[in-house]
C-alpha cells in the first residue's frame, strides 16, 4: 500500500493556473476511475473537491478540474485566489480493495 | 444537516485498547459505505479502514490490519473502530468519513488519539 506521489509544494500568483500531479500505478490510479482530490486548510477538516477523476461535488467552484492519463492524475486550479492556498491530497481505490492517499501538496498563493 | 460526530479519543498507554464511535445524522446511514481516516500531527491523510453499507465486507490498511476492527450499527446510525495493541505511531486525529463513489464526501470533525506512556 504505497502512497501516491505528489509534489511537496507548488505555488502560483493570483489569477494564474496551477496543476498538481498525483502519480500511482496500474494497481490504483491507472486501474480505476476512482481518483478524488481534497483541500485542507490549516486546522480544518478536509473537503472533497473532485471525485471519480473529474467530477465536482455541488458547491465546488468550476475553477477546480481533474483529469487522468495512464497512471497519473492531475488537479488544475484556474484563476488562483488567495483562499485556494491550502494542502491538497489525492486518493485512489486500489486492486486490493483498499484506498490510498498521496502525501499531500502545499499550495502557496504568492 | 448531514453530520458525523466522533467520540472516544483520548490518552492511551502503548499496548492498550481504544474504541472510537461515530454518530451519523441527516442522511440514510444504511445506504453508505463508511470509512475511518487518520492524520498524525503535522502529517498527511492516511486511510485505515472501510465497511460496506450492510457490513458484509471490511478492509484495512496494512498499518492497522490485525489490530483493528471496524463495525457499524445501522439501527443506531453509528460506526465504530476498535483498536488494540496501540502504538505511539497510532497517535493521530481520527476522522469518521462517509464514502461515495470511493470518494470521501462527508467528514466528521475528528477525535484525537494520543498513545503515550
Amino acid at each position: 500500500q504505497s502512497a501516491l506521489t505528489q509534489p511537496a509544494s507548488v505555488s502560483g500568483s493570483p489569477g494564474q493556473s496551477i496543476t498538481i500531479s498525483c502519480t500511482g500505478t496500474s494497481s490504483d490510479v491507472g486501474g480505476y476511475n476512482y481518483v478524488s482530490w481534497y483541500q485542507q486548510h490549516p486546522g480544518k477538516v478536509p473537503k472533497l473537491m473532485i471525485y471519480e477523476v473529474s467530477n465536482r461535488p455541488s458547491g465546488v467552484s468550476n475553477r477546480f478540474s481533474g483529469s487522468k492519463s495512464g497512471n497519473a492524475a492531475s488537479l488544475t486550479i484556474s484563476g488562483l485566489q488567495a483562499e485556494d492556498g491550502a494542502d491538497y491530497y489525492c486518493s485512489s481505490y486500489t486492486t486490493s480493495s483498499t484506498l490510498v492517499f498521496g502525501g499531500g501538496t502545499k499550495l502557496t498563493v504568492l | 444537516q448531514v453530520q458525523l460526530v466522533e467520540s472516544g479519543g483520548g490518552l492511551v498507554k502503548p499496548g492498550g485498547p481504544l474504541r472510537l464511535s461515530c454518530a451519523a445524522s441527516g442522511f440514510t446511514f444504511s445506504d453508505y459505505y463508511m470509512s475511518w481516516i487518520r492524520q498524525a500531527p503535522g502529517k498527511g491523510l492516511e486511510w485505515i479502514s472501510y465497511i460496506t453499507s450492510s457490513s458484509s465486507y471490511t478492509n484495512y490498511a496494512d498499518s492497522v490490519k490485525g489490530r483493528s476492527t471496524v463495525s457499524r450499527d445501522n439501527a443506531k446510525n453509528s460506526l465504530y473502530l476498535q483498536m488494540n495493541s496501540l502504538r505511539v505511531e497510532d497517535t493521530a486525529v481520527y476522522y469518521c468519513v462517509r464514502v461515495s463513489s470511493y470518494g470521501f464526501d462527508i467528514w466528521g470533525q475528528g477525535t484525537m488519539v494520543t498513545v503515550s506512556s
